[in-house]
């Protein structure tokens, strides 16, 4: 089975601050890793994913994050935080073999960003 | 290529009332995950399905909820006798025959009165 673990719930930051959103998880087996975002009352966007290759990976709107093995984390950076950047933001995974595409969520981190 | 579409976006049922929410997945793909999500809580795995076939439904509650994808259609997720613990978002995803990612829906925000 496997666990996601978001550390903080609420992440308040001034604008233009660097901001770090961390997650960890738990798993006996090989996970993709995911990153996704979810402004009030919308779905969830896909903001990066990590399936293999380079640990680090990248979106288009300046965020990143870092697969890390040893740790079993996937923390989420931006180096300089928009107002716009405010959303829910939840890390999930799943695993890579076996018959299911499920899922696996983080109960999810409030990231609120102040002028 | 039009997204995940979810109808409605808001539902509102009386106790002991069905909710039948629907889900159109992206063109092209054939696999099908429905969601819930609680308030103050993330989301949480209901049941994996494919064309005529239910592959996971290890999320689902044993009793009132059921769900299917017909071979022609959209997939519906439907919740019989509903309670007010029933109120939450439903979202559906779907997914390509290859590929591990996911793609959500807006989502149905049931409400149970």
């Amino acid at each position: 089975a496997q666990s996601v673990t978001q550390l903080d719930s609420q992440v308040p930051v001034f604008e233009e601050a660097p901001v770090e959103l961390r997650c960890n998880y738990s798993s006996s087996v090989s996970v993709y890793l995911f990153w996704y975002v979810q402004y009030p009352n919308q779905g969830l966007q896909l903001l990066l994913k990590y399936l293999s290759g380079s640990t680090l990976v990248e979106s288009i709107n300046g965020f990143e994050a870092e697969f890390n093995k040893s740790q079993t984390s996937f923390h989420l950076r931006k180096p300089s935080v928009h107002i716009s950047d405010t959303a829910e933001y939840f890390c999930a995974v799943r695993p890579v073999s076996g018959n299911t595409g499920k899922l696996i969520f983080g109960q999810g981190t409030t990231l609120q960003v102040k002028p | 290529n039009a997204g995940v579409m979810q109808n409605p976006r808001h539902l509102v049922r009386r106790r002991g009332q069905e909710a039948r929410l629907r889900c159109s997945p992206m063109k092209g793909h054939s696999h099908v995950y429905w969601y819930r999500q609680l308030p103050e809580e993330g989301l949480k795995f209901m049941v994996y399905l494919q064309k005529e076939n239910i592959i996971d439904e290890s999320g689902m509650p044993k009793e009132r909820f059921s769900a299917e994808f017909p071979k022609e259609g959209p997939s519906i997720l439907r919740i019989q006798q509903v309670v007010r613990g029933d109120s939450a978002a439903y979202f559906c995803a779907s997914s390509p025959l290859t590929g591990p990612e996911a793609f959500f829906g807006q989502g149905t925000r049931l409400t149970v009165v």
